[in-house]
């Protein structure tokens, strides 16, 4: 079975700082790895993902996250936040090759971005 | 952009009644999914729909629940006899259906409200 650990329920940060939101998965197989955000009342919307090749990978608004196999861990940056940045943020993982492609979801971390 | 869409966005309903949740899905995706997230908690899957039949479905989703598409855009969530812990936002995806380089696409959810 798998399952993902998100240690950080909330982030407060400051504006223009740079921020790491952690996230640790557990599988016994390959996985897929996603973070989506979720804005206040809306649905979620895809960050970035992994599926394969450069473990480095980069998504919108500035985000990316690095992939490391050894540690299972998938933990998102971002260099220097913005207020708009302020949302929900969840960690996800899924194995195509062995089931439909439900995605098993972290608790998620909320980031607060202060002025 | 194509979009996963879902109505109502808000829906009330007495304890016992029933209710169906409408999605339609981005037109030339295959694969349809359910996801609930009661307040405050992680997003969980409750069932995925692949060639017109549930191929994979959690725990939570008992025989109070079924999933039909009636007709070619539209995905439906059906609960029987709605109880008070099924208050949640209930999120439907899509995915076009190539195994492992493709993404989860999410509607903005319908928030269920049962009294």
């Amino acid at each position: 079975a798998q399952s993902v650990t998100q240690l950080d329920s909330q982030v407060p940060v400051f504006e223009e700082a740079p921020v790491e939101l952690r996230c640790n998965y557990s599988s016994s197989v390959s996985v897929y790895l996603f973070w989506y955000v979720q804005y206040p009342n809306q649905g979620l919307q895809l960050l970035l993902k992994y599926l394969s090749g450069s473990t480095l990978v980069k998504g919108i608004n500035g985000f990316e996250a690095e992939f490391n196999k050894s540690q299972t861990s998938f933990h998102l940056r971002k260099p220097s936040v913005h207020i708009s940045d302020t949302a929900e943020y969840f960690c996800a993982v899924t194995n195509y090759g062995g089931s439909q492609g439900n995605l098993i979801f972290g608790k998620g971390t909320k980031l607060s971005v202060k002025p | 952009e194509p979009e996963v869409t879902q109505t109502p966005s808000h829906q009330v309903t007495q304890m016992g009644q029933e209710v169906i949740l409408r999605c339609v899905p981005i037109s030339n995706h295959l694969y349809f999914y359910w996801y609930r997230q009661i307040l405050g908690q992680k997003v969980e899957f409750l069932v995925s729909f692949y060639n017109n039949e549930i191929s994979e479905k959690s725990e939570i989703f008992d025989d109070q629940f079924s999933v039909e598409r009636p007709d070619g855009s539209n995905f439906t969530l059906k609960i029987r006899s709605t109880k008070l812990e099924d208050s949640a936002m209930y999120f439907c995806a899509s995915r076009q259906g190539v195994p492992g380089t493709d993404t989860q696409y999410f509607g903005p959810g319908t928030r269920l409200t049962v009294l």
